[in-house]
């Protein structure tokens, strides 16, 4: 079982829709967890933190975060061509020193 | 402020070659990250150095090492290339701890093994 897990798509949706990303982690210990946003020959840029469970809002952009399930979530509001990317979850297993990563999900949005 | 820099973009190795890559971190970041990314594999962490102290270190073979200096550049070397060596390398600084901080990536280098 991968440490970080997430489907790695393609997740179409149309623009202006509410795009849904999910990523589930192994260790029940890990404390912080980020959302990057990485275009095609870019590198991955931070979109969003959260450490508590409950909802992060910054924006377009929601985190949601469950400890107990392990999963965390990222909500796009009112999808654009330009939010089509890759998404990466990275998680932290004790506020320590390096981020685990998913796979990533690629995005489509589609006018 | 100037972001994440990582020289050179791109380089092109024979097997059996070293290769050493440079980053220097934003100014005032003391924590510096690397990654190996293929599309395989996603996003891999070699190892993370604050104050020049290497500080974890990724489930890598040796040939893969790096050191930070004072000033917090970073440099990642790798001999005896081989050709699964072919990946973009990234750099990532952070203002504090990472897993507190997150990272701010550099563009990386894109590495071939030829």
């Amino acid at each position: 079982q991968k440490e970080v897990e997430q489907n790695s798509g393609p997740l179409s949706v149309p623009e202006g829709a509410i795009a849904s990303l999910n990523c589930t982690y192994s260790d029940r210990v890990s404390q912080s967890f980020f959302w990057y946003r990485q275009y095609s020959g870019k590198s991955p840029e931070l979109i969003m933190s959260i450490y508590s469970n409950g909802d992060k809002e910054d924006g377009r952009f929601t985190a949601q975060l469950n400890k107990a399930s392990q999963y965390v979530s990222l909500l796009i509001r009112d999808s654009q061509p330009s939010d089509s990317a890759t998404y990466l979850c990275a998680v932290n297993r004790d506020a320590g020193n390096m981020l685990t990563f998913g796979g990533g999900t690629r995005l489509m949005v589609k006018p | 402020k100037a972001g994440v820099t990582q020289t050179p973009r791109y380089l092109i190795k024979t097997r059996g070659q070293q290769v050493t890559l440079s980053c220097s971190p934003i100014s005032g970041h003391r924590s510096v990250s690397w990654y190996q990314q293929t599309p395989g594999q996603g996003l891999q962490f070699l190892f993370e150095y604050f104050s020049e102290t290497q500080r974890n270190k990724g489930n890598f073979p040796g040939r893969f090492s790096g050191r930070q200096f004072s000033n917090s550049r970073s440099e990642m070397n790798v001999s005896t290339l081989e050709l699964g060596d072919s990946a973009l390398y990234l750099c990532a600084s952070s203002s504090g701890t990472p897993g507190v901080y997150g990272y701010t990536f550099g563009s990386g280098t894109r590495l071939t093994v030829v």
